[in-house]
């Protein structure tokens, strides 16, 4: 296995845009996690799946975000209408539970001009 | 709201020990202490994690206070290439957020040489 894996690891998007990131988690974690980084700051919980189910979302994930892990497998996170405020580091992180260290992607970085 | 604190910044020479504190104290009983570690444009690196008891691995010591409201990272000897930002965290375990990190924004380790 090697590792979480996000796709793309950059993207520019123009004002208004939607955009779609993914996410590969390692195969035996069933919990998934996506992050929103800003610069300076360390990462911000946005939502968490349990296999299939998205069990908890941020108040930080607004309607123009929304979040899917069909068959609990891989991950989508995608932005629609995009803002310059959306302009960040998102990265996606998997473990086997609580207990577990989590493994996080090397992220995506999404700018909006 | 939970969170974690820790100093902005620290200095450490190369080949000698390094003790990253950290401060958490709204933990509660079942939250899991984690330390990753970032380096610029990469996602965070597990380093180590625990409940109660001193833990050790190959990478670091994890060292946690009797009331659990404290912690420290201990770098038995510092590299080069531990110079990173280290962020505390711990998982936060109440009704369904279950396992969230909640990063603070880290000290950044810097190592001379």
């Amino acid at each position: 296995d090697t590792g979480v894996s996000q796709d793309p690891r950059h993207k520019i998007t123009k004002r208004g845009q939607n955009v779609t990131f993914r996410c590969d988690p390692i195969s035996e974690h069933n919990r998934l996690y996506w992050y929103r980084q800003t610069l300076g700051q360390g990462p911000e919980f946005l939502t968490y799946f349990q296999n299939e189910a998205q069990l908890e979302k941020s108040r930080l994930l607004s309607d123009r975000f929304s979040a899917e892990r069909p068959k609990g497998s891989f991950s989508t996170l995608e932005i629609q209408r995009t803002e310059q405020g959306d302009s960040a580091m998102y990265l996606c992180a998997s473990t086997q539970g609580a207990h577990y260290g989590y493994t996080f992607g090397s992220g995506t970085r999404l700018t909006v001009v | 709201d939970a969170k974690t604190t820790q100093p902005n910044s620290m200095e450490s020479n190369e080949e000698e020990p390094v003790h990253l504190p950290c401060n958490h104290s709204t933990i509660s009983g079942t939250d899991y202490i984690h330390w990753y570690r970032q380096l610029p444009s990469q996602g965070p690196e597990y380093v180590i994690h625990g409940l109660t008891s001193n833990v050790n691995n190959r990478m670091a010591s994890l060292a946690i206070a009797e009331d659990r409201k404290s912690s420290t990272l201990i770098l038995h000897r510092a590299t080069l290439r531990d110079a990173a930002v280290y962020y505390c965290t711990h998982t936060l375990n109440y009704g369904g957020s279950q396992g969230n990190l909640i990063f603070g924004k880290g000290t950044k380790l810097s190592v001379k040489p």
